[in-house]
């Protein structure tokens, strides 16, 4: 069946560094990956999406690109700050199935 | 933001006691889901629904049932809460894109004493 493994946490990081979150998936065909980030005591919102192979989606700096050839959908970030500390969790979503697949999330805690 | 709401934000409960958990939804989204979120596990999904009326299972289901009576609603229900069950409910609803998009609720934090 179709997984996600994200990279076992927690993370801790200095203000400005550069952060790396690694996912890979199973599953069958293209389906779609998301990276949805939770910050403490709130529901899950969402960060980025790839639709489709080479696809790289992006918002508030955060960076991830959909790689089929080593079935990997990394997150990235150039420098980070104290409020990107948070919850990450790598999904995807296969073609015709209405449902998501979650890692197990990494918690992320930035450091001034 | 999708507009959801969950009710109650937080609860108390004891072994043996009914708990239903409301999702309400002002989206219009056909699909509604149930998850519980617990540290090493990600979010499970334990119920979906892709229309009034119309339920399936999700991975942890065992102890849980669900009802739609309208599109706006979602109930979790707990028959009689154990301890296992303590977690943090989160529900979750999708419109009819493509990508699959899931938009999230607050969630709600049950302890089963």
């Amino acid at each position: 069946g179709d997984s996600v493994t994200q990279m076992e946490g927690p993370v801790t990081l200095s203000e400005e560094a550069f952060l790396t979150i690694n996912c890979t998936y199973t599953a069958t065909g293209y389906p779609s990956l998301f990276w949805y980030v939770q910050y403490p005591g709130e529901g899950l919102q969402l960060l980025l999406k790839a639709t489709k192979a080479d696809d790289k989606g992006s918002n508030k700096g955060f960076e991830a690109t959909y790689r089929k050839e080593t079935t990997s959908f990394h997150l990235e970030k150039g420098s980070v700050q104290v409020s990107d500390s948070a919850v990450y969790f790598c999904a995807l979503s296969a073609i015709g199935n209405e449902k998501l697949t979650f890692g197990t999330g990494t918690r992320l805690t930035i450091i001034p | 933001d999708a507009g959801i709401t969950q009710s109650p934000r937080h609860k108390v409960t004891e072994t043996g006691t009914p708990v239903t958990l409301r999702c309400h939804q002002t989206e219009n989204h056909r699909y509604m889901y149930w998850y519980r979120q617990d540290p090493g596990h990600g979010l499970r999904l334990i119920h979906y629904s892709y229309g009034v009326k119309d339920t399936d299972k999700g991975e942890v289901s065992d102890g849980y049932s669900v009802s739609r009576s309208k599109t706006e609603d979602f109930l979790l229900t707990l028959e009689s809460a154990t301890s296992s069950q303590t977690s943090v409910y989160f529900c979750a609803t999708k419109g009819l894109a493509t990508d699959n998009e899931q938009f999230f609720g607050p969630g709600t934090r049950l302890t089963v004493l």
